[in-house]
């Protein structure tokens, strides 16, 4: 069975400061992984793919495949980042699983 | 294209009645997807349709739930009788499973149930 864990419900950071939302998984085969992000009103939508290993907004996520980590990390952090953030694990079979959610908030 | 569209975008209801949720996914797309969405458990997958099959309800919470996807345009949710415990978002997603690694879920604006 596949798994997303988000450690964190809440994280709050000041503007400037480093963000990282923690992402673990679990899955026996070779996952494909996905940020979404939530802002306030709005559809959720993909940020961004490890596959793509691009920045998006300036947020970059590495896959650690020996740890099962896909962290989602910016140097920093703007008040507009202010959203809710799914980490995302789809299989071999296209079954989309996401996890709980990070709320991350910027404080000015 | 319009996006996925949900209907109805908020749903009062007493508690015992039946709801059913639509969803009409973005066109040309292959597997659809129900989440539920709520504060205490984030996004859950409740049911996953691939070329109009489903192929994986394991989330579905009981057997008052229950979804339907009759062509590659529709797909419905209901639940009967519906509970308070009920009360969440519910969003419809589609994506076309294409090539490995390229595969984009579009989410619905999402259908606001409330049970009272």
């Amino acid at each position: 069975a596949q798994r997303v864990t988000q450690p964190e419900k809440l994280l709050s950071v000041f503007k400037g400061a480093p963000v990282e939302l923690k992402c673990n998984y679990s899955y026996s085969g070779s996952p494909e992984l996905f940020w979404y992000v939530q802002y306030s009103r709005q559809r959720l939508q993909l940020l961004l793919r490890h596959i793509s290993r691009e920045s998006i907004k300036g947020f970059t996520a590495d896959l650690n495949k020996g740890e099962t980590s896909f962290h989602l990390k910016k140097p920093f952090a703007q008040e507009e980042d202010s959203a809710m953030y799914y980490c995302a694990l789809n299989n071999a079979g296209n079954m989309l699983t996401f996890g709980g959610g990070t709320r991350l908030m910027v404080k000015p | 294209d319009a996006g996925v569209i949900q209907s109805p975008r908020h749903e009062v209801t007493e508690m015992g009645q039946e709801v059913t949720l639509r969803c009409k996914p973005i066109s040309g797309h292959n597997s659809l997807f129900w989440y539920r969405q709520t504060m205490m458990r984030g996004l859950e997958l409740l049911i996953y349709f691939n070329n109009n099959v489903p192929i994986d309800d394991s989330g579905m919470p009981e057997d008052r739930f229950s979804a339907k996807m009759p062509n590659a345009s529709f797909s419905t949710l209901k639940i009967q009788p519906s509970e308070p415990r009920d009360s969440a978002v519910y969003f419809c997603a589609s994506s076309f499973g294409g090539r490995f690694g390229n595969t984009e879920a579009f989410f619905g604006q999402g259908t606001r149930l409330t049970v009272v």
